[in-house]
């Protein structure tokens, strides 16, 4: 089973404040994604991230929200300025070429104040 | 829309059998997981089942899949207390290109010793 990795794992920060969230896959995998999981609520989709770029995104990942792998390691999900409503625990997802199964990261827990 | 629905809860007694059901709306998904969380954890994989196939057996395991109701269910055979987590039914359609994922609210299962 692919092992993936994701730091911190909890994040407190302050209202309109930048975060980044990191995802570190332990192999190669081509497909990434980012879901979130609002205390109590479904796990939702945010963002579907392919070849560098973006490939779906939901209506939760405005223009707040941004994907990128800058070392072609790590896989990250930056909020510019955070809202109180972004509390959630963020989950990393990755997926083999020639799969469809996603494997899960272990989250981060964002807390805004 | 696409939508997948659980029920919240779920109690049982150590050893008998559970069942997990779950409903989903989008007749495109082309496979259906089961996902285990268990407290401050991410998201295991348990098993997963293609749209062609009405069962699935993986040990103690057995997913019936009722395609025409939309219907999906997860039996755990000879429950225990470690299986005592929040279970996650989730779709992905085939219209997304991406194989994103659509949960379910999750059922959080107790097993009473």
């Amino acid at each position: 089973e692919p092992e993936v990795t994701q730091t911190p794992s909890h994040q407190v920060t302050q209202m309109g404040q930048e975060v980044i969230l990191r995802c570190v896959p332990i192999s190669n995998h081509l497909y990434f994604y980012w879901y979130r999981q609002i205390l109590g609520q479904k796990v939702e989709f945010l963002v579907s991230f392919y070849n560098n770029e973006i490939s779906e995104k939901s209506e939760i990942f405005d223009d707040q929200f941004s994907v990128e792998r800058p070392d072609g390691s790590n896989f990250t999900l930056k909020i510019r300025s955070t809202k109180l409503e972004d509390s959630a625990m963020y989950f990393c997802a990755i997926r083999e070429r020639g799969q469809y199964e996603q494997y899960f990261g272990p989250g981060t827990r964002l807390t805004v104040t | 829309g696409e939508d997948v629905e659980q029920s919240l809860f779920l109690s049982v007694r150590e050893g008998d059998s559970s069942v997990i059901n779950c409903t989903y709306t989008d007749s495109s998904s082309t496979y259906l997981y089961w996902y285990k969380q268990e407290p401050g954890a991410g998201l295991q994989l348990l098993t997963y089942i293609f749209s062609n196939m009405d069962m699935k057996q993986d040990q103690r395991l057995t997913v019936l899949l009722n395609k025409k109701d939309k219907h999906l269910s997860l039996r755990i055979a000879d429950t225990q207390t470690g299986d005592s987590a929040i279970y996650f039914c989730a779709e992905s359609p085939t219209t997304s290109g991406t194989y994103k994922y659509i949960f379910g609210t999750g059922t959080r299962l107790k097993v009473l010793a």
